[in-house]
């Protein structure tokens, strides 16, 4: 069935390195994206949208690229930090609904 | 702002009871909706209510029961739990029916069942 997943279930980093967590999705129809982040013992945070007529947005130290042709979403982050550390979702919304994918686990080194 | 208010934190069942999963926001938002996640998973959506008097079954919802009698409140029911409803369970609001941007989640309800 239609799904949406993370290439990698964690991903390490330094401090003030940049960090790049993927998503693929499988819905071709999907025309709307959107990253979370889950820092632990709490609730999903939006972080950044994107449509699927746009290949790149940006926001305050992150940027989401889009591939339609091979169903590819980007999140990236600049200059990490300890407070990054958390683990990030993509979700596909349509019809009132999000689908999340399993999420990636950030940990960012000192 | 409150924001988006679950009760309770922390919830231990024993299989059979039952309980309700308190959801309530105060931003006026039509659209709610429960969440369920479990380890190593994303999200799962269980129902979802785009306004008052309406609502409408996710991805897992059996096991599970929803009203929405007020925009403000969407409790959660389950009638008779069973293990495998072990999860943290989440629900989020937001203002129109293109959920994302608008999103708020809750902290989540961690709930046992044994």
């Amino acid at each position: 069935g239609e799904s949406v997943g993370l290439h990698l279930p964690t991903l390490s980093v330094q401090e003030g390195d940049n960090s790049i967590i993927n998503c693929a999705y499988s819905n071709s129809a999907s025309d709307y994206f959107i990253w979370y982040k889950q820092e632990s013992g709490k609730g999903p945070q939006f972080i950044i949208d994107i449509r699927s007529n746009m290949d790149k947005r940006q926001g305050q130290r992150v940027t989401v690229l889009l591939n339609k042709t091979v169903k590819h979403l980007s999140l990236q982050i600049a200059a990490t930090q300890p407070g990054d550390s958390a683990v990030y979702f993509c979700a596909d919304c349509s019809n009132y609904k999000l689908t999340f994918g399993k999420g990636t686990l950030l940990t960012v080194n000192p | 702002n409150a924001g988006v208010t679950q009760t309770p934190k922390f919830q231990v069942l024993k299989t059979g009871q039952s309980m309700t999963l308190q959801c309530a926001q105060d931003m006026n938002h039509e659209y709610m909706s429960w969440y369920r996640q479990d380890p190593g998973m994303g999200l799962r959506l269980i129902h979802y209510s785009v306004g008052a008097g309406i609502t409408d079954q996710g991805e897992v919802p059996n096991g599970y029961n929803v009203s929405r009698s007020t925009t403000e409140d969407f409790p959660l029911r389950l009638l008779s739990a069973a293990p495998s409803q072990t999860s943290v369970y989440f629900c989020a609001s937001s203002y129109s029916q293109r959920v994302g941007t608008e999103a708020f989640f809750g902290q989540g309800t961690r709930l046992t069942v044994v």
